[in-house]
């Protein structure tokens, strides 16, 4: 099964409005972590946000929010007042647990969903 | 600013060449990993090392290993690389393990075996 879902694949929008782009995830753990990562054309990774599962307040980091919903394993990025260069791929990723070693602790990824805003 | 490089951003090779992608961090971080992204899988990973010397397998290490001699350096070798292992490769590093600390990636490499 997996264990992380972005169930868009592509998604538009308007520049200076705002989008939620989805990501739902499974785990038995209480202790893990949400990560979201942005991959512009040029193939780097940038971490954005993260929200960790004992986390009260939902992050935010300038434009970037999580809306976190931990009885519904959501985790969706909100991104406000869209721009150009936020056209790219996002990924969201989770870690699990507070295993150590062992490939359990490592992050997961989902397939990612390419956002595209238009001018 | 932690700084992951890799040595190429583009690489094309042949069949049944051993190929080396070298990833180097800067911040002395203890976790250092390679993935491989293909259109509509996403992120996969093939090796990680938690220490020097140290390497354990990730979700897809046939055909691959690694080599970390030094903390800052992570190698990952193809044998003989075949066209089913052009890919893009991204290393990342992380201070520790736990659910806690986000990874950083370099550049990405990406590798065209003919």
């Amino acid at each position: 099964a997996q264990k992380i879902t972005q169930t868009q694949p592509g998604m538009f929008v308007q520049e200076k409005e705002a989008v939620t782009l989805d990501c739902t995830y499974d785990t038995s753990d209480q202790s893990y972590g949400l990560f979201w990562y942005k991959q512009p054309s040029s193939g780097e990774m940038i971490f954005l946000i993260y929200q960790g599962s004992y986390d009260e307040q939902n992050a935010t980091e300038g434009r970037y929010s999580l809306n976190f919903q931990k009885a519904r394993k959501s985790a969706n990025l909100v991104i406000s007042a869209s721009q150009l260069g936020d056209s790219a791929m996002y990924f969201c990723a989770m870690r699990e647990g507070t295993r150590y070693g062992g490939s359990q602790g490592n992050l997961i990824f989902g397939k990612g969903t390419k956002l595209s805003v238009k001018p | 600013d932690v700084k992951v490089t890799q040595s190429s951003r583009y690489l094309v090779k042949r069949t049944g060449e051993k190929v080396f992608l070298e990833c180097v961090q800067d911040m002395d971080h203890e976790n250092m990993f390679w993935y491989r992204q293909d259109p509509g899988l996403g992120l996969r990973l093939i090796y990680f090392s938690y220490d020097v010397k140290m390497k354990e397998k990730g979700d897809i290490p046939e055909g691959y290993s690694v080599s970390r001699e030094k903390k800052e350096r992570f190698s990952l070798i193809l044998e003989s690389a075949s066209t089913n292992q052009t890919s893009m490769y991204l290393c990342a590093s992380s201070l520790y393990q736990g659910p806690y600390n986000e990874q950083f990636f370099g550049p990405g490499t990406r590798l065209t075996v003919l």
